[in-house]
């Protein structure tokens, strides 16, 4: 059991329409992220959540919203496509943040999303 | 300038040579990650260090924090170790991640 899924892993879609990504854990982890992978960014934090109904904005967080209902589950919704949202998406989840606590990240295999 | 900074960002090598990957950052911080990340494939956590060093079968990291420098070693290098090697640091009081760009790194049998 790889402890984290993404779904789906690959998806076409067209500019404009809604598009939702799935991440599931099985670890009851508190923290869970989603990042964008583009070439020559690092990692870009999209948003975060904190807990159930608990979310973050993170630094590129424009066009993108999140929901988060249950502890295992991390919605990441594009409301209308852009190509400008064409990158890999990747999920990961931390046992705990907060000041002061350093646990490990745990990351999905990606999502390769494509905007046409 | 980026908060994370690797070097070199590509490096190709020999099979069997020790290699030496950089990270340098600009931020005080509680806690720096190494992952690795194949071609097309997830990223796998290596090491989390605060302090000092860890060692990982033919992995070593170290950081010296004063210095705001980490560096991941590869002893005997294998051509399944390449990937790309990413640093990144967790700053004090934030539960988030700041990433390097990654270094891109062949190993040549």
């Amino acid at each position: 059991d790889a402890g984290i899924t993404q779904s789906p892993r690959h998806k076409v879609t067209e500019t404009g329409t809604p598009v939702t990504l799935r991440c599931h854990q099985t670890e009851n982890h508190r923290y869970m992220y989603w990042y964008r992978q583009d070439p020559g960014h690092g990692l870009r934090l999209i948003h975060y959540s904190y807990g159930v109904k608990d979310t973050d904005k993170g630094e590129v967080s424009d066009g993108y919203s999140v929901s988060r209902s249950k502890t295992e589950d991390f919605l990441l919704t594009l409301e209308s496509a852009t190509s400008s949202q064409t990158s890999v998406y990747f999920c990961a989840i931390s046992e705990e943040g907060g000041t002061g606590a350093n646990y490990g990240y745990t990351f999905g295999s990606g999502t390769r999303l494509t905007v046409v | 300038k980026n908060e994370v900074e690797q070097s070199p960002q590509n490096l190709t090598a020999q099979e069997g040579e020790f290699i030496t990957i950089n990270c340098s950052y600009s931020v005080g911080i509680s806690a720096l990650h190494w992952l690795q990340q194949h071609p097309g494939g997830g990223i796998v956590s290596l090491f989390m260090l605060s302090s000092g060093k860890k060692k990982h079968g033919r992995l070593i990291a170290t950081i010296n924090i004063q210095e705001k420098h980490s560096s991941l070693h590869i002893t005997a290098s294998h051509p399944r170790d390449s990937a790309v090697y990413i640093c990144a640091v967790r700053s004090f009081g934030n539960e988030k991640l700041t990433f390097g760009t990654g270094t891109r790194l062949t190993i040549i049998p």
